[in-house]
């Protein structure tokens, strides 16, 4: 069973370079979420997602930017990098209410900027 | 902005001890879950709770939600070192802007010694 994948693993960003991360679901989950997560700070919503052309912000949306053409894949997008954006990033999906269904996370993406 | 309070940050102890992690909050959530998330992986759903004064068993792990629904915790009895890991609790609140997303906090990391 595959889940929520994402790639790349890991990256290495120059300052103002730009990348996408991708995640694909196979569980057809309508909520997508992307959090970030950072040392002793747990994870931050980013960018969210209800369903296929919905997106909407989450609490640390600058910076990024996300698209669902699907219901399968939502990429984020980092425009011009910035050593502030390097962390971990889960993305996740939920099939049923989200406000108490379970999150199903990928493995993560590491992003580092220098 | 909701925030959920987690302590202790940190926790080692030796392998049969008894511990706690809190999850405190000002805010009401409608329901709060724990995941427990291991180094390199994303995080893993433990158990979600969604009455006030609910309490959950999982084997060796005990959760309960506050009656007031703000806080929770989460006791863990002959702690094993396969309970080594990082404990996040999170919050979700129903309706308005904040549907579907959770307020994760800051997690607990976990070290259990043999």
């Amino acid at each position: 069973n595959a889940g929520v994948t994402q790639t790349p693993k890991f990256r290495i960003l120059k300052i103002g370079q730009s990348m996408t991360l991708q995640c694909a679901q196979d569980m057809n989950h309508n909520y997508m979420y992307w959090y970030r997560q950072d040392p002793g700070m747990g994870l931050k919503l980013i960018y969210y997602s209800v369903g296929a052309g919905i997106t909407d912000k989450g609490e640390v949306p600058n910076g990024y930017n996300v698209s669902r053409s699907t219901t399968e894949d939502f990429p984020l997008r980092l425009e011009l990098a910035a050593p502030s954006q390097t962390s971990v990033y889960f993305c996740a999906s939920s099939g049923g209410l989200a406000e108490t269904g379970e999150l199903f996370f990928g493995e993560g993406s590491r992003l580092t900027v220098l | 902005t909701q925030l959920l309070e987690q302590s202790p940050q940190f926790l080692s102890i030796q392998e049969g001890e008894n511990l706690t992690v809190y999850c405190n909050s000002s805010s009401v959530f409608s329901s709060l879950q724990w995941y427990r998330q291991e180094p390199g992986e994303g995080p893993v759903l433990l158990v979600t709770v969604v009455t006030g004064g609910e309490v959950k068993k999982l084997k060796r792990l005990t959760f309960q939600f506050g009656d007031a629904r703000k806080d929770s915790s989460l006791h863990i009895t002959a702690a094993q070192p396969g309970d080594t890991g990082l404990y996040l609790c999170a919050g979700a609140t129903a309706g308005g802007t904040s549907y579907g997303k959770l307020t994760f906090g800051q997690g607990t990391i976990l070290t259990v010694h043999p």
